[in-house]
């Protein structure tokens, strides 16, 4: 089956430093893969879309700058909190697809920020 | 852009009665409508879409609606049970690959036994 994994699951940084994630998908190709945040007591939010041979887009409020990412073949994905401040913290959730299947999801990784 | 609003932030049902959630959208381009579910502290699990080419779709205790007319998607769950209990979000997407979900604002369902 598809299956989509995250590390790390859990991870503290101190404000002002910076912290990578990953996103491994198992099972499919993960044609597009999207990054996501939940903040405390808030929805999902998109941060940026890649999609393979195209430019990886952002959405407002969310750059490259800030939050890099790295999309170099069909299962993995990585993407860098830059600077991490208290607003970073939360769920930050990865969903890959392939084609015109559902998107599937994994387990998320949460930051905490001090 | 789109903007997906979930019309019931939280939810309370006694236990074997249905319950039903709302959500609107405004792209009219938009064309595949998933629902999942978030437990405590976990992540997103998908429970059911329904894609723009039909306007019902059932899955066992699980019903959605589509009014396309009206831009508005529901679903219901029927004959509750006290594992139903979680924030349930309800999301949009203009291709059917739902690379690109907006979300709502999820409702926090309660079934009471």
């Amino acid at each position: 089956g598809a299956l989509v994994y995250q590390y790390p699951r859990r991870t503290i940084c101190k404000s002002g430093t910076s912290m990578r994630m990953e996103c491994q998908a198992v099972g499919f190709q993960a044609t597009s893969v999207a990054w996501y945040r939940q903040s405390p007591q808030k929805t999902f939010e998109l941060i940026a879309l890649s999609t393979v041979n195209s430019a990886i887009k952002y959405e407002q409020n969310f750059t490259q700058e800030k939050f890099p990412i790295s999309h170099p073949n069909l299962s993995f994905s990585s993407m860098t909190v830059l600077n991490a401040y208290l607003e970073d913290r939360g769920l930050y959730l990865c969903g890959a697809g392939q084609g015109a299947t559902e998107q599937f999801f994994g387990p998320g990784t949460r930051l905490t920020v001090l | 852009g789109e903007k997906v609003e979930q019309h019931e932030s939280t939810l309370s049902v006694r236990e074997g009665d249905s319950a039903v959630i709302n959500c609107t959208y405004t792209d009219t381009a938009s064309s595949y409508f998933p629902w999942y579910k978030q437990e405590a502290g976990k992540s997103l699990h998908f429970v059911i879409d329904i894609r723009s080419n039909v306007d019902r779709k059932q899955s066992q205790r699980l019903i959605v609606l589509l009014d396309k007319k009206a831009k508005r998607f529901s679903l219901h769950i029927t004959a509750t049970q006290p594992e139903d209990s979680a924030i349930y979000f309800c999301a949009a997407s203009r291709n059917n690959a739902g690379a690109k979900l907006t979300f709502g604002g999820g409702t926090r369902l309660t079934v009471r036994p």
